[in-house]
């Protein structure tokens, strides 16, 4: 069956240090996205791709950076990573459908930054 | 995308209906209800979306008022594994590319 796998799902790192948290999907979706979630809030958007070489901001950009050199895989990287930056990270896939736009959600990362 | 209210909390008693409501008075003809839940730690997990009719999946109904300004979700025999927190988003159809906006949502528990 098709599926949305994140890795790590947990991840502890220190401050400063560049994480790289990894997405695959093989459902063969063209549009793919990071979300953030804290403690007493809502999801969050970081970074959005609706195909190959397109990557797009979200609300809460900074600090993050993806990239997509294929249909499958948008890894999401922490240049520094910050104590801010600690919570629990979602990826998601849609495809492009005119009359529906179901997102995907993986099992998500827990990353936690000291 | 229209904005949604939804109440914070509703209980439920297990094998009974969940109704859970929502208000979206500004929603334009183009746009859809949405519905997803998140169980605690999990991923969110989408349920079911409707236009203006009514819908039914394996999971749910959506029942959407005539003046499209209100839904209701109904899980229809609630089990404790349906506690969570449902989220109601509407968006328009597919023309632009926006990706989903969550608000807080309401959190279900579901009492044995």
């Amino acid at each position: 069956d098709a599926e949305i796998t994140q890795s790590p799902r947990h991840k502890i790192t220190e401050t400063g240090r560049q994480v790289t948290l990894a997405c695959h999907q093989t459902w063969n979706h063209n549009n793919m996205f990071w979300y953030r979630q804290d403690l007493g809030h809502g999801l969050r958007l970081i970074h959005y791709s609706y195909g190959v070489h397109d990557t797009n901001k979200g609300e809460v950009s900074d600090g993050y950076s993806v990239s997509r050199s294929n249909t499958e895989d948008l890894p999401l990287t922490l240049e520094s990573a910050a104590s801010s930056q600690t919570s629990v990270y979602f990826c998601a896939s849609s495809d492009r459908n005119p009359y529906t736009d179901t997102q995907y959600f993986g099992p998500g990362t827990r990353l936690t930054v000291l | 995308d229209a904005k949604t209210t939804q109440p914070p909390s509703m209980d439920c008693a297990e094998g009974r209906a969940a109704n859970l409501p929502c208000n979206h008075s500004t929603i334009s003809g183009n746009e859809y209800v949405y519905w997803y839940r998140q169980i605690h730690s999990q991923g969110p997990q989408y349920i079911i979306h409707g236009l203006k009719n009514n819908e039914t999946n394996e999971m749910a109904s959506l029942i959407i008022t005539e003046d499209r300004k209100s839904s209701t979700l109904i899980l229809p025999h609630a089990t404790l594994r349906d506690t969570a927190v449902y989220y109601c988003i509407v968006r328009r159809s597919y023309s632009g590319n926006t990706p989903l906006v969550f608000g807080k949502g309401t959190r279900l528990s579901v009492i044995a």
